[in-house]
């Protein structure tokens, strides 16, 4: 029931791309920018993207974030095995005010 | 490089007030709104509220009437409380830092505490 829709798993083999999407509404996505953070089990959260396409230092540039209308994407090219994370969207919401995020996304590398 | 070292009660009974306290160490305290997230399996991410250096705070209508915040200047710390505590806030808390991205006027979610999970259980 998290107010961002994102699918529950995505996977692809060593050097593929794959890609997460998260969908809003007008309210959030379609309004604000989107942020986007991967978490292994047990850990906190850490920033991949924010505002919809920037990569915060250290953070390699396989990592990629793109947003259209109310849906946010995030692709990861050259797939690599320490990239199984679970990976979420986050955005602001002004029909709530506050701050909304997607229920997760967890990638499995084959 | 900024860290947040977060702690507080973990197990509590129905009814009792939850108290979490987060440090910052290694950046400035103020400029910044400082924030409280949780995670539970069942309800996955769920914002709580964000408070700034001057005590300016927004809650989760939700959770407002039993929500409060504040920080502690001196010692670059902010905290929360969380009153009637039910089974349903059983999570792992996260406090966390709201930075601003200049070139979009937008803030976003930069830093993350380390987690505190907190169970509540008669």
């Amino acid at each position: 029931q998290s107010v961002l829709t994102q699918p529950p798993s995505a996977s692809g083999t060593p050097g593929q791309r794959v890609t997460i999407s998260c969908s809003g509404s007008n309210f959030n996505i379609g309004t604000n920018t989107v942020h986007w953070y991967h978490q292994l089990p047990g850990t906190a959260p850490k920033l991949l993207i924010y505002s919809n396409n920037q990569r915060p230092s250290g953070v390699p540039d396989r990592f990629s974030g793109s947003k259209s209308a109310t849906s946010a994407s995030l692709a990861i090219s050259g797939l690599q095995s320490e990239d199984e994370a679970n990976y979420f969207c986050a955005t602001w919401d002004d029909s709530l005010s506050g701050w909304v995020f997607g229920g997760g996304t967890t990638v499995t590398v084959l | 490089q900024v860290q947040l070292q977060q702690w507080g009660a973990g197990l509590l009974k129905p009814s009792e007030t939850l108290s979490l306290t987060c440090a910052v160490f290694g950046g400035s305290f103020s400029g910044y709104y400082w924030t409280w997230i949780r995670q539970s399996p069942g309800k996955g991410l769920e914002w709580i509220g964000e408070i700034d250096h001057g005590g300016s705070s927004n809650h989760n209508l939700s959770l407002k009437s039993r929500i409060s915040m504040s920080v502690d200047t001196s010692k670059n710390h902010f905290s929360l409380k969380l009153t009637s505590v039910t089974a349903a806030d059983t999570a792992v808390y996260y406090c966390a830092r709201n930075a601003v991205d200049w070139s979009s006027a937008s803030y976003y979610i930069d830093v993350w505490g380390n987690g505190a999970p907190v169970t509540v259980s008669s």
